[in-house]
């Protein structure tokens, strides 16, 4: 059954920490995305990937990070440095990066920092 | 870049045909258009796509008249599950423009 996994659902951290978002995927997809979303907002883009060991900023990348080691693997960071990291955080993937390609996205992660 | 413009909000009952509209002016030649839907705490998926004319697959029809300036999403005969936040994007092959922008929020009441 292929599709995008993201974990944890719900996330709780301390302010002045930092925390990993983990996504895989099992489409043998090449391209995978970061995007944050606010309370009654848009998708807005933190970084994309377009092949394994290559990554981009988007257009609020600031205070994260991200990796890609394997092709299945995209894991976001937010770190101490994101001055309003509460979020709904959802990953995508797609055959190829461009967005006439079909992005398959998983079920979000929702983070709380206090 | 294509930017795209939509309603904020839309109401319809059920039954009804509903069209949503997006605006893209400055839409390139190789670009597609892409329409997606969003139900709360869950990430977007895939309805539609299209170039030029009239797409139609199972759940919608995508109407772009000749000059590609707009689109309209048709849904036809919604339900209550079909309330939901519908993105237009706007893009091609290897761009950088994955601007979802914030939607039009679509409120079905019975």
């Amino acid at each position: 059954d292929g599709g995008i996994t993201q974990s944890p659902k719900y996330l709780f951290r301390k302010e002045g920490q930092n925390v990993t978002l983990s996504c895989e995927q099992n489409l043998n997809h090449d391209a995978m995305y970061w995007y944050r979303q606010d309370p009654g907002q848009g998708l807005r883009l933190i970084y994309y990937s377009q092949i394994v060991n290559d990554f981009q900023k988007g257009d609020i990348a600031e205070g994260y990070s991200v990796s890609r080691e394997k092709k299945e693997s995209f894991p976001l960071t937010v770190t101490s440095a994101q001055k309003n990291p509460t979020a709904f955080y959802l990953c995508a993937s797609s055959r190829e990066r461009g967005s006439i390609y079909e992005q398959y996205f998983g079920p979000g992660t929702r983070l709380t920092v206090t | 870049l294509a930017k795209t413009t939509q309603p904020i909000s839309m109401d319809s009952y059920e039954g009804q045909e509903v069209n949503i509209t997006c605006s893209h002016n400055n839409i390139a030649t190789n670009d597609y258009i892409t329409w997606y839907q969003q139900f709360p705490s869950q990430g977007p998926r895939f309805i539609i796509q299209g170039y030029k004319t009239k797409v139609t697959n199972e759940v919608a029809s995508l109407f772009i008249p000749a000059d590609r300036k707009s689109s309209t999403l048709s849904l036809p005969r919604v339900s209550l599950s079909d309330t939901a936040v519908y993105y237009c994007l706007v893009g091609g092959y290897n761009n950088n423009d994955m601007r979802f922008g914030a939607g039009t929020r679509l409120t079905v009441k019975p």
